[in-house]
């Protein structure tokens, strides 16, 4: 059973357009929520976190809002670019960060 | 630069063969672990360790084996791969201090096909 489940499995949206990619966790005791960026023949790479005591995060062209009653949370990517394209990946953590669950992945085609 | 690096990138292997997929990290890192990433699943945790001769399961340690004998080391073993462990595998690194959230770096993949 996966902890944490996210959709959509991909996404193509038009250069300006803002993807969004949502993630739903059912532990309870996961404290930190990370974003993964991967790009093609690389690892992924931290994009922003969040912890649950905050309902919003931003860093630079991207956004995290956190539902904590609803258990989720989801990522925005504004005025998204074709460098954007690259496969996310959300996560939890309840061990200060050292061990992860991840999400399935989305992947994101940004066109020109 | 601050990176885990791990070898081979790419291995085609047969069923039984025992191979070794080494990975280093030159960070300092006490936390080190490996994962395996296959399509709509993300990456699962196989295994994991906090320390020097200090580890422990993953998610899905099955089949597969580790050691922790140097700090920057951790080397993933499979003693008799097997089909269902073609993946895409990644270790990673992080400070493992609990006392706040930590970043995990990754290196580069190792693809495996086991045929």
């Amino acid at each position: 059973q996966q902890q944490v489940k996210q959709s959509p499995q991909s996404l193509i949206v038009q250069k300006g357009g803002i993807p969004i990619i949502n993630c739903a966790y059912e532990n309870t005791a996961f404290d930190y929520f990370p974003w993964y960026q991967q790009f093609p023949g690389k690892g992924p790479a931290l994009l922003i976190a969040i912890r649950p005591d905050v309902s919003e995060k931003k860093e630079g062209r991207f956004t995290i809002s956190f539902n904590k009653s609803a258990k989720q949370f989801s990522l925005h990517i504004m005025d998204s670019q074709p460098g954007d394209s690259a496969t996310y990946f959300c996560a939890a953590s309840e061990a200060a960060g050292n061990k992860l669950t991840f999400g399935g992945g989305t992947r994101v085609l940004v066109k020109p | 630069e601050a990176q885990v690096t791990q070898n081979p990138r790419y291995l085609i292997t047969v069923t039984g063969k025992k191979l070794t997929v080494t990975c280093s990290q030159n960070m300092n890192h006490e936390y080190m672990s490996w994962y395996r990433q296959d399509p709509g699943l993300g990456l699962r945790q196989i295994y994991y360790s906090m320390n020097v001769e200090v580890t422990d399961k993953g998610d899905v340690p099955e089949g597969y084996k580790v050691s922790r004998k140097e700090k920057r080391n951790f080397p993933l073993i499979l003693e008799s791969p097997s089909p269902n462990q073609t993946s895409l595998y990644f270790c990673a690194s992080t400070l493992g201090d609990r006392r706040r959230f930590n970043e995990q770096f990754f290196g580069p993949g190792t693809r495996l096909t086991v045929l």
